[in-house]
C-alpha cells in the first residue's frame, strides 16, 4: 500500500494570506494525487487531480504541484470561504487520503 | 445534475449487519466506477471500497476486507454496501462517490450527502 502524509496538519492564517500544505506518498505516484476541501458537516469536494488540474468551478487561487512522491497544494490569496480541511488522495494504486491539513483564522 | 444519495444507515449492535445503498441519476450510471468511502466522528476519511462500471473489478481497504461486500445495480442505478461483523470502529459517515470521469479511477468527482453507521451495544 502507498501511505500518504501531510504537513502541517493544522495551520492558522489571515484572509489573503498565501497557503502551502505538503503532501508526501511512501513511494512514487505519478502524479495521480487528488486535492479535496471538506467544510464541517459537508461531504469533501474535488479541488484539483492529476497533482496540477483544476477541477471545473474551482477558483483559481488553488494551485497544485510536485512530481514524483512530493506535491503541494497552495491557495494563493486566501478568502473567508476557504477556512476547511483539505485532504490529499493518491489514486495510483489501492486508494489512500492523506489525514488532513485544517486551515482556520488566525 | 449528478445526484448520489445514500441510505440504510442506522444503529446497529457489534456483530451485526447492514446494508448501505446508494442511489444514482443526473447521469449514465453504468458508465462509471463508484467507490464507498467513510469518515468516523471527527476523524479524516477512510477509503472503504471500489466497484468498476461493470463490476468487473473490485478493490477493499485491509481494514473491511472479508466483512464488506460491494455491489452494483446497473439497471437499478444504485451501488451497495453489504456490512457483516460490524465492529465499534465502523462507526462511521458512509459516502457514496463516483468517478470524475469514465476513466475507471478511484478518482472521487461527486459525492453524496453521506449516511451515519453506528455500531454499538
Amino acid at each position: 500500500d502507498i501511505q500518504m502524509t501531510q504537513s502541517p496538519s493544522s495551520l492558522s492564517a489571515s484572509v489573503g494570506d498565501r497557503v502551502t500544505i505538503t503532501c508526501r506518498a511512501s513511494q512514487g505516484i505519478s502524479n495521480s494525487l487528488a486535492w479535496y476541501q471538506q467544510k464541517p458537516g459537508k461531504a469533501p469536494k474535488l479541488l484539483l487531480y492529476a497533482a496540477s488540474r483544476l477541477e471545473s468551478g474551482v477558483p483559481s487561487r488553488f494551485s497544485g504541484s510536485g512530481s514524483g512522491t512530493d506535491y503541494t497544494l497552495t491557495i494563493s490569496s486566501l478568502q473567508p470561504e476557504d477556512f476547511a480541511t483539505y485532504y490529499c488522495q493518491q489514486y495510483y494504486s489501492t486508494p489512500f487520503f492523506g489525514p488532513g491539513t485544517k486551515v482556520d483564522i488566525k | 445534475e449528478v445526484q448520489l444519495v445514500e441510505s440504510g444507515g442506522g444503529l446497529v449492535q457489534p456483530g451485526g449487519s447492514l446494508r448501505l445503498s446508494c442511489a444514482a441519476s443526473g447521469f449514465t450510471f453504468s458508465s462509471y466506477s463508484m467507490n464507498w468511502v467513510r469518515q468516523a466522528p471527527g476523524k479524516g476519511l477512510e477509503w472503504v471500497s471500489y466497484i468498476s462500471s461493470s463490476s468487473s473489478t473490485i478493490y477493499y481497504a485491509d481494514s473491511v476486507k472479508g466483512r464488506f461486500t460491494i455491489s452494483r445495480d446497473n439497471a437499478k442505478n444504485s451501488l451497495y454496501l453489504q456490512m457483516n461483523s460490524l465492529r465499534a470502529e465502523d462507526t462511521a459517515v458512509y459516502y457514496c462517490a463516483r468517478d470524475l470521469g469514465e476513466l475507471e479511477l478511484p478518482l472521487l468527482g461527486y459525492w453524496g450527502q453521506g449516511t451515519l453507521v453506528t455500531v454499538s451495544s
